[in-house]
């Protein structure tokens, strides 16, 4: 069956822009995890979606980040006003049910130049 | 702060042998312990899962052992192959944080031939 997809594989934008990525879930997965992975280490929790509302976001670094699922499925993880420092691998993961176990997708590789 | 730490941060074996790979962790109280395998360009999948009874279990050529007193954990792959070429993450669940998973850094295993 179809794994967890997010798009676009690679962005690439300049400092100071504002990107979108998204991420498709297993289909009836109700939990949905953001997380950010630097080059050569493990991935770091950004969000957690429990259905269409945020159960934890206490990973989010600062205001420039954020992100919505609006209709309890696919979900946009957004940020403002990039810097250099946002560079990295930003996955996304799904779980049939809080606590169980996360399917993660492929990433997105951000670059800021 | 919960902490999980890999050693070691990377390692190149002979396809062929044998290698182990160490977790240690200081996320109390804990709900449970998986090591993923994350190809390059890829998101982590899991290899396996043990929960605090459980002190080893094996996935084909890959055994995981659990010391939960000590808190550590090893990832030991018996007779390497290409396609072990990988980082290596081991993942802690803190019970008290529901669904909040801590990610160790990897070890990046090259299987040379």
């Amino acid at each position: 069956g179809a794994g967890v997809s997010q798009t676009p594989s690679n962005k690439v934008t300049e400092k100071g822009k504002y990107v979108e990525l998204r991420c498709d879930p297993i289909s009836g997965h109700t939990a949905l995890y953001w997380y950010r992975q630097s080059l050569g280490q493990g991935p770091e929790f950004l969000i957690y979606f429990q259905g269409t509302g945020a159960a934890d976001d206490s990973g989010l670094p600062n205001d420039r980040f954020f992100a919505v699922r609006p209709e309890g499925s696919v979900s946009t993880l957004k940020i403002q006003r990039t810097e250099r420092g946002d560079s990295a691998v930003y996955l996304c993961a799904s779980s049939p049910q809080a606590g169980g176990e996360q399917y993660f997708g492929p990433g997105t590789r951000l670059t800021v130049t | 702060k919960n902490q999980v730490e890999q050693s070691p941060q990377s390692l190149i074996i002979l396809e062929g042998k044998n290698c182990t790979l160490q977790c240690n962790y200081t996320v109390s109280p804990f709900s449970n312990l998986r090591w993923y395998k994350q190809d390059t360009g890829r998101g982590p999948v899991s290899l396996t899962i043990m929960t605090f009874s459980e002190n080893t279990k094996s996935n084909g050529r890959y055994t995981a052992t659990l010391d939960a007193d000590t808190k550590q954990s090893s990832l030991h792959i018996t007779a390497s192959q290409l396609s072990d070429s990988a980082s290596y993450i081991c993942v802690v669940r803190d019970n008290n944080a529901g669904n909040m998973l801590t990610f160790g850094g990897g070890t990046r295993l090259m299987v040379k031939p």
